[in-house]
């Protein structure tokens, strides 16, 4: 049964860079997108963005500039960079193994992609 | 952008039968997918595809489309399916999670 675990940064000051590290166990990233969510105290959730094994990138519009993914299959290990952290940034931090798939629904091509199997979450807070 | 809008609050009587539903654009070319969050818990995937359940989830959660309209059914609510509930799905952007719905089992 894959297991995922976010590391724990704790605190982070404002403008310093948020790093995170998803240690994926008892199975191999190949083959899969690798999904960062996040949700702030009492909200919903947001996805950050995702990677997939090869290292191809998809981000949030509204976070792209400030995010960075990166992977590491020899450690099976995926990493999230989000810069100039503000306290906004603040929230439970999830990793997500993700897939997506296709099929023809009368007619049409209906695609569909979901995150499988999520870490436990890492709270980050960003504060002085 | 995209979005997904879900009733932020939905009530239903133990045993009776409930829908949840969401609405978004992006849901006439993807499939919604639903999470369940319980408090302090992590999100867990309940209904993937046209309406497919991932192993350990019950057969009293049953997913479907029409249109721009994604619905997640709960036949039979259990005291346990109090619970928030996001739908998700892809966009041209990227990916979407509806602000959640509360059920509460009464």
């Amino acid at each position: 049964q894959v297991q995922l675990q976010e590391s724990d940064p704790g605190l982070v000051k404002p403008s310093e860079t948020l790093s995170l590290i998803c240690t994926v166990s008892d199975d191999s990233i190949s083959g899969y997108y690798w999904s960062w969510i996040r949700q702030p105290p009492g909200k919903g959730l947001e996805w950050i963005g995702h990677i997939y094994y090869s290292g191809s990138t998809n981000y949030n519009p509204s976070l792209k500039s400030r995010v960075t993914l990166s992977v590491d299959t020899s450690k099976n290990q995926v990493f999230l960079k989000l810069t100039s952290v503000t306290a906004a940034d603040t929230a439970v931090y999830y990793c997500a193994r993700s897939l997506q798939n296709s099929l023809l629904d009368k007619y049409q091509i209906m695609f569909y992609y979901y995150m499988d199997v999520w870490g436990t979450g890492t709270t980050v807070t960003v504060s002085s | 952008s995209s979005e997904l809008t879900q009733d932020p609050v939905v009530s239903v009587a133990l045993g009776q039968t409930v829908t949840i539903t969401c609405l978004g654009d992006s849901l006439r070319t993807y499939y919604a997918t639903w999470y369940q969050q319980r408090p302090g818990q992590a999100p867990v995937l309940v209904i993937f595809g046209r309406n497919n359940r991932p192993s350990g989830i019950p057969g009293r959660f049953s997913g479907s489309t029409s249109g721009n309209t994604a619905s997640l059914t709960i036949t039979g609510a259990q005291a346990e399916d109090e619970a928030d509930y996001y739908c998700s799905s892809r966009d041209s952007s990227g990916n979407l999670f509806g602000g959640g719905t509360k059920l509460t089992v009464l």
